[in-house]
This record gives structure tokens, C-alpha cells and sequence, in this order.
């Protein structure tokens, strides 16, 4: 069974420290993609990144950026210079493809709290 | 705009009563899908459907049904065999059942009353 981890229930920082939020997976696939989502107050899952199995380089998206490491199942977001904005809770998602479809398996989510 | 319409945003609803969430979707994507959110918990799915006129149980669909009549619409209904509807539901949607992204809508949160 798969099964995805974030340890971090809550974090709270200060505007502009930068913060990084973890993430373990667990799956018995070779291939397979690993997702993060940002929730926002409103409620909608808004996509972040999407990221190959066979894929381990890192991604960098303007204060966004990923690292992920086969050799010890993780897959960490790292927000450089975290403003209010970015106050959410954050998912990550490992999915299953070796079914017929499709199918996001959540991990249960690290709300970020940026103060002022 | 292009995106996924959940309707509507908030809903309440008495014990014993059937209720129907609203999913339409402008992505021309194959496949939808709904899941529910708790409180402090990860995301769970309910049901999914790869193409119209068909449509699988996901880990939690005791309790509710679907329908996929049209490729751009999935609705969902929480009957009142669902103990525990109180719930935020997330309707999603993927331009090909495998592979491919998962987008979302807004949701829409339902109370029982």
C-alpha cells in the first residue's frame, strides 16, 4: 500500500526566513509521480509540481523549489524569503499508477503560518 | 474562464436526507474525480471516473453515488446511508485517467444538521 508522510503538522516563521516542509512516501511502484498542492483559506487545491520517479533532478520555480531523493523516499519543498501569501496548508501526493486510473494518495497535509 | 465549478460553496443539510453536489468541468479532461477533506486529515477518494458513462469506488464511496452522463459534469450524491457526511468535498479532474495532473475545484462544504 502506499503511503505518504508530513511530519510537520504546523510551522510558523517570520516573513522572509526561508522554510522547508517534508516530505516521506512509501510505494511498492518503479514508476510512479510525486505531487504538492497548496490550499489556501479558500479551500481549492491549487497545483504546484508534478515530478517524475525517474526524474531526481531538483526544480526551481522563482521562491519555490523541490528536492527529491529516491534514496530516502523524499520529496521536501522549500520556500526561500516565505511572505503572508504564502500562508497555507500544503499537501503532498504520491500517485498511483498502476491501476487504471490515476489515483492521489495524500499526506495529511503541514499548515504554514507567515507572520509579519 | 477554464476550471472545474463546484455548486454549491456551502450546504446544509438534515439527517436522512439525500443531498447532490454539482462538478462541471470546461478542460474537456476524461476523467473526474471526487474526494473528502477533514479536519487535520489528508484527502480521500471517493469515487472516480476514467470516460462518461462509467465510473469506479475509491477507497471511502459507501454512502455515496455518482453519475457520469456527460464528460463535463459528475455529480455527486451523499445519501443518508453515509454516517458521517460532515465534510469538505473536493471535486477534481485529469485530462487523461493516467499519467496526467490532477486538478481541482473549489469545493463545497456540507453540514449536517
Amino acid at each position: 500500500a502506499q503511503k505518504v508522510t508530513q511530519a510537520q503538522t504546523e510551522i510558523s516563521v517570520v516573513e522572509k526566513e526561508d522554510v522547508t516542509l517534508d516530505c516521506v512516501y512509501e510505494t511498492r511502484d518503479t514508476t510512479y509521480y510525486l505531487f504538492w498542492y497548496k490550499q489556501p483559506p479558500s479551500g481549492e487545491l491549487v497545483f504546484l509540481i508534478r515530478r517524475n520517479s525517474f526524474d531526481e533532478q531538483n526544480e526551481i520555480s522563482g521562491r519555490y523549489s523541490w528536492n527529491f531523493q529516491k534514496s530516502t523516499s523524499s520529496f521536501n519543498f522549500t520556500i526561500t524569503a516565505s511572505q503572508v501569501v504564502d500562508s497555507a496548508v500544503y499537501f503532498c501526493a504520491l500517485s498511483d499508477v498502476t491501476g487504471t486510473a490515476s489515483k492521489l494518495t495524500f499526506g495529511t497535509g503541514t499548515r504554514l503560518q507567515v507572520t509579519l | 474562464d477554464g476550471g472545474i465549478t463546484q455548486s454549491p460553496k456551502y450546504l446544509f443539510r438534515k439527517e436522512g436526507q439525500n443531498v447532490t453536489l454539482s462538478c462541471e468541468q470546461n478542460l474537456n479532461h476524461d476523467a473526474m474525480y471526487w474526494y473528502r477533506q477533514d479536519p487535520g486529515q489528508g484527502l480521500r477518494l471517493i469515487y472516480y471516473s476514467q470516460i462518461v458513462n462509467d465510473f469506479q469506488k475509491g477507497d471511502i464511496a459507501e454512502g455515496y453515488s455518482v453519475s457520469r452522463e456527460k464528460k463535463e459534469s459528475f455529480p455527486l450524491t451523499v445519501t443518508s446511508a453515509q454516517k458521517n457526511p460532515t465534510a469538505f468535498y473536493l471535486c477534481a479532474s485529469s485530462r487523461t485517467p493516467l499519467r496526467d495532473t490532477i486538478y481541482f475545484g473549489e469545493g463545497s462544504w456540507l453540514t449536517v444538521v
